[in-house]
């Protein structure tokens, strides 16, 4: 059981937004960057977001990230067929000395 | 253009040693830590750790300190992860990413699939 807990999954109609949280503690979220990656059935993982917010070259805009204490939030705006995918978060544990990664959400476009 | 190529498939039995690569291209690849990053069947991602390949000392998950070791060869441009004695439990697929920081992998490899079993 990873110690970053998203949901298992989540669902929505295309165009709609969907929002995906990551919950963790001080010792990681509460005190370090938060990484979002997409990854598509059969392939590798993809970043989408890492600093909290930041998007790197190539990624649109309908993905978004926030933080809030020790808890992160993944935004996908104008949802398309082809978002459907496992989406985790990322980070550094403090304690662990360590990173780490959330449990991954299942994204269902409907 | 970045990228990272693995090694191939890998299908061998519980006690075997074995050791795996990542090939960096594209980038100086002594400027970025490479992290390796473990997925068992059907379960999700398990950051197992990092090394600066200028630095002769990676960084460990404790889940897998002991258990495997990463090293790199800058000459080549390449990192290792391996095993002494793989375990049936050792199988999954295992990537190398490029590190934006500790945690964050902006270029990932394709995968390396490791099967262990008797």
């Amino acid at each position: 059981q990873s110690v970053l807990t998203q949901p298992p999954s989540v669902s929505a109609a295309p165009g709609q937004k969907v929002t995906i949280s990551c919950s963790g503690s001080s010792s990681n979220i509460g005190n370090n960057y938060v990484s979002w990656y997409q990854q598509l059935p059969g392939t590798a993982p993809k970043l989408l977001i890492y600093d909290n917010n930041k998007r790197p070259s190539g990624i649109p805009d309908r993905f978004s990230g926030s933080k809030s204490g020790t808890s992160a939030t993944l935004g996908i705006t104008g949802l398309q067929t082809g978002d459907e995918a496992d989406y985790y978060c990322g980070t550094w544990d403090s304690s662990l000395s360590a990173g780490m990664f959330g449990g991954g959400t299942k994204l269902t476009v409907l | 253009e970045v990228q990272l190529v693995q090694s191939g498939a890998e299908v061998k039995k519980p006690g075997e040693s074995l050791k795996i690569s990542c090939k960096g291209s594209g980038y100086r690849f002594t400027s970025y830590w490479i992290g390796w990053v473990r997925q068992m069947p059907g379960k999700g991602l398990e950051w197992m750790g990092i090394m600066y390949p200028d630095d002769a000392d990676p960084r460990y998950s404790p889940s897998f300190q002991g258990q495997v070791t990463i090293s790199a060869d800058k000459s080549i441009s390449t990192a290792y992860l391996q095993w002494s004695s793989l375990k049936a439990s050792d199988t999954a697929m295992y990537y190398c990413a490029r590190q934006l920081d500790l945690w964050s992998g902006d270029y990932w490899g394709q995968g390396t699939l490791v099967t262990v079993s008797s």
